[in-house]
């Protein structure tokens, strides 16, 4: 199993951002996938998760109305759409595979700053 | 929300001795299916983290037996029969009952 985290970058409060997770190694349309973020410094915190076809996304309160998860099952890549960023959403962004988050990929960072 | 808390927050243990993290969660986590969703990551230094236990006590595939997990309804424990110096790292628990929601952690290092 291998998940590999893209688009991680420096922006502006108020700004978008489009993550990107290829995933590689198992049946990726069968499963959950999850992202989760971790603040410098700080504890893990659940974002976003989207259904194996992806019928159903779910997403914690902090990010609900911002943010959209979305995946490409012929592409094996789940994305997270960030909009209206701010400060607080810096943070290492993970993908995580099936609700039991079994396999992680290493993250890529986040930084809302101006 | 499930509010997950755990004990103690920082442990410094001695090689070969055992350890154990609690963590209480403000509901229960038995599913009507039977099964309850508890899950313990460990995240090492620098690292990415990592399943340990799911389903409160059974152990993830590659996970050393030398970590076990227990409990029911709300209250958990995650032991380690004898610590190594592998070990350091911060433990979080996680309910997967109503969405997901993790503890905030304990952090484990050597004596």
């Amino acid at each position: 199993v291998q998940l590999v985290e893209s688009g991680g970058a420096l922006v502006q409060p108020g700004g978008s951002l489009r993550l990107s997770c290829a995933a590689s190694g198992f049946a990726f349309n069968t499963y959950v996938m999850t992202w989760v973020r971790q603040a410098p410094g700080k504890g893990l915190e659940w974002v976003s998760a989207i259904s194996a076809n992806g019928v159903n996304t779910y997403y914690a309160g902090a990010v609900k109305g911002r943010f959209t998860i979305s995946r490409d099952n012929s592409k094996d890549t789940v994305y997270l759409q960030m909009s209206r960023l701010r400060v607080e959403d810096s943070a290492l962004y993970y993908c995580s595979k099936n609700t039991a988050h079994e396999d992680w990929g290493r993250g890529t960072l986040v930084t809302v700053s101006s | 929300d499930i509010v997950m808390t755990q004990t103690p927050l920082s442990l410094s243990v001695t090689p070969g001795q055992p350890a154990s993290i609690s963590c209480t969660s403000s509901e229960s986590l038995l599913h009507s299916d039977g099964k309850t969703y508890l899950y313990w990551y460990l995240q090492k230094p620098g690292q990415s983290p990592q399943l340990l236990i799911y389903e409160a006590s059974i152990r993830f595939s590659g996970a050393p037996d030398r970590f076990s997990g227990s409990g029911s309804g709300t209250d958990f424990t995650l032991r380690i029969s004898r610590v190594e110096a592998e070990d350091v790292g911060v433990y979080y628990c996680m309910q997967g009952m109503n969405l997901f929601n993790f503890g905030p952690g304990t952090k484990v290092d050597i004596k």
